[in-house]
Formats: structure tokens, C-alpha cells, sequence
């Protein structure tokens, strides 16, 4: 079956620092992912995604890495600010599918 | 408002009694799911609707659960004869198709006493 994990739980990180998170898949049929915020009482909120067709993609403080020889993805995010504390997932998908598959969960703090 | 609405917000109730959650979509979205997320968990996937096509209801736990949408809009998720193991969060989420970026609401939580 599907399967997408983390490789860690927790992450705590200095305010301006940059935060890595890590995700790892099974399916190498999988090219689109996504990765996700979700704030306590709150539903997940896009970050960014990026199809198997791309290693790297940008946004606004953050980057996704996607290396899919070792089914890993990564999700960085640079000068990482109290409003980053969150639980990150990510999610993937193969283009045939109708089902995203979620990880479950990092939770990230950042310390004032 | 322009995002996902799911309501009620929250939802106590006790075992054996059926429940109804509601999900109003972003307009236009053509793609509607419903996921169950359970304490510390990640997301379960239930039902996937798309367009006028026959829904994918691989998800669902059990027969106890149904859903339908309306119009290609409002959607209703029904969970009969609850049990205690039917508490979660119940999250919907809809976009514009199945490989596009989903836009989340803010959940159902309902608690089975």
C-alpha cells in the first residue's frame, strides 16, 4: 500500500534560522506532491507543490526539493518566524489517481 | 466568505444516534474530498467527488458512512449509528480538479460520548 512518512516528528528551530522538514514516499508512480500547514483548530493550508517533472520549486520563504531516485521531498523555509510553528505535512499523488496520501505530520517550533 | 465552510464547527453527540456534517466548497471547484483526522494523525481519506462522474468511495470505513453532493456543490457527509471510534476531525476540502492544489476548511469535530 501507499505509504508516506517522516522522518521526524518534531523540529525546534531558532527565530531567523532555516528549517528543514523531510518527507519520504513509496510509490515511485507518485509525481505531484504537495506540502501543507495545519494551525491547532485549523484545516491544513497550502504551502506549495511541485510535479515530478521538477526537482526544485519557490515560493515566497520557502522551497521544495524533490529527489525522486530516493523518493524523498523536503520542504524548506528560510528565516523561520514564530507564525512558521505549525504541524507541516506533505501529501502525494500519482496523476492517475483520485486519492492524495498524507503524511503524518511534522510539528515544527520556532523559539523566540 | 470565499474559502471551504464546514459546519457545524463542532458536534457532540451520543453512540447510536446519526449525524450530519456539512461542506460548502470554494466556487467553481469541480473537486470536492472529504478526509477523517484523528489526534495526532494525518489525514484519512473518505470520498472524492468530481464533476457529474460516479464518486470514489474507496475510503469510506464502513457502510455507516455516506455522502453525497448537490448540484455539483454542497456536500453532506452522513454518519449513521455513530460509535465512539467516530470521533475525529472531519475535514473537507475541494479544487478546480484532482491533480490541482486542495483548499481546506476548518473541520467538523465531533465527539461521541
Amino acid at each position: 500500500g501507499e505509504s508516506v512518512g517522516l522522518h521526524l516528528p518534531t523540529l525546534s528551530v531558532q527565530e531567523g534560522d532555516n528549517s528543514i522538514i523531510n518527507c519520504a514516499y513509496s510509490n515511485s508512480a507518485s509525481d505531484y506532491f504537495i506540502w501543507y500547514k495545519q494551525e491547532s483548530g485549523k484545516g491544513p493550508q497550502f504551502i506549495i507543490d511541485i510535479r515530478s517533472n521538477m526537482d526544485k520549486r519557490q515560493g515566497q520563504r520557502v522551497t521544495v526539493l524533490l529527489n525522486k531516485t530516493v523518493k524523498h521531498l523536503s520542504l524548506q523555509i528560510a528565516a523561520t518566524q514564530p507564525g512558521d510553528s505549525a504541524v507541516y505535512f506533505c501529501a502525494e499523488k500519482d496523476l492517475t489517481g483520485n486519492q492524495f496520501y498524507f503524511g503524518t505530520g511534522t510539528s515544527l517550533t520556532v523559539i523566540p | 466568505g470565499a474559502g471551504v465552510s464546514q459546519s457545524p464547527s463542532n458536534k457532540v453527540t451520543e453512540k447510536g444516534k446519526d449525524v450530519e456534517l456539512r461542506c460548502d466548497p470554494i466556487s467553481g471547484h469541480t473537486a470536492l474530498y472529504w478526509y477523517r483526522q484523528s489526534l495526532g494523525q494525518g489525514l484519512e481519506f473518505l470520498i472524492y467527488f468530481q464533476g457529474n462522474s460516479a464518486p470514489d468511495k474507496s475510503g469510506l470505513p464502513s457502510d455507516r458512512f455516506s455522502a453525497e453532493r448537490t448540484g455539483g456543490s454542497v456536500s453532506t457527509l452522513t454518519i449513521q449509528r455513530t460509535q465512539q471510534e467516530d470521533s475525529a476531525v472531519y475535514l473537507c476540502a475541494s479544487s478546480f480538479g484532482s491533480n490541482q492544489p486542495q483548499h481546506f476548511g476548518d473541520g467538523t469535530r465531533l465527539s461521541i460520548l
